[in-house]
């Protein structure tokens, strides 16, 4: 199993660009999250998905939008990306009733 | 608002010292509680959870930890360092529904 997988690794954008990071679980899991993990912040919840056909606005979802295209992807998009979003976006999908979460490996995006 | 804090920025600790590495949360209820190692450039690995039962919790690659209700704490301890533990640890706390809060994380080196 590849667990949790994430397109692309590294990203630059210009200002205003738009881009859509890629997530993908092959766990059969039903829910799923989009974290932008900053120096000395942790992890802060931008999204999350509970289940296929639902999504949620987390702590942060300001300038982002995502989509659940199904059980297994769930994509988010920055649609005019702005220098305050540099940073690395890290996936995670869930199942219940267990409750960890399992974390892809992220994407370092910068934005000029 | 639910909170968590890692008072300890960055530790260094000598190869086969001891380590604790702090975390407190602020939950009015028992809340579920965990604990993510994230190597350079990786994504975020489950080193161990606490929902119920006994306070002392076994994870994986020798850590444990210690849920103390009386002091809103879960510290993560190892008996003995090893080089390869160096990396960031990031405690987390699930609240409710699926609200994750994560701490900002604490850097760890390991001298050899």
């Amino acid at each position: 199993n590849a667990g949790v997988t994430q397109t692309p690794k590294f990203q630059v954008l210009k200002t205003g660009q738009s881009m859509t990071l890629q997530c993908a679980q092959d766990m059969n899991h039903n829910s799923m999250y989009w974290y932008r993990q900053d120096p000395g912040m942790g992890l802060r919840l931008i999204y999350y998905s509970a289940s296929e056909g639902t999504t949620d606005k987390g702590e942060v979802p300001n300038g982002y939008n995502v989509s659940r295209l199904n059980k297994r992807e769930f994509s988010l998009r920055l649609e005019s990306a702005a220098p305050s979003q540099t940073s690395v976006y890290f996936c995670a999908s869930r199942e219940s009733p267990a409750y960890e979460q399992y974390f892809g490996p992220g994407t370092r995006l910068t934005v000029t | 608002a639910q909170s968590v804090t890692q008072p300890d920025i960055h530790i260094t600790v000598s190869e086969g010292a001891s380590l604790e590495l702090r975390c407190n949360y602020s939950y009015g209820a028992t809340p579920y509680l965990f604990w993510y190692v994230q190597s350079p450039g990786q994504g975020l690995q489950l080193l161990l959870k606490y929902f119920s039962g006994d306070t002392l919790v076994q994870g994986i690659k020798g850590f444990e930890a210690e849920f103390k209700r009386s002091q809103s704490s879960f510290n993560l301890r190892k008996p003995s360092v090893h080089w390869s533990d160096a990396a960031e640890y990031f405690c987390a706390v699930r609240t409710y529904g699926q609200n994750f809060v994560f701490g900002p994380g604490t850097r760890l080196s390991v001298l050899p």
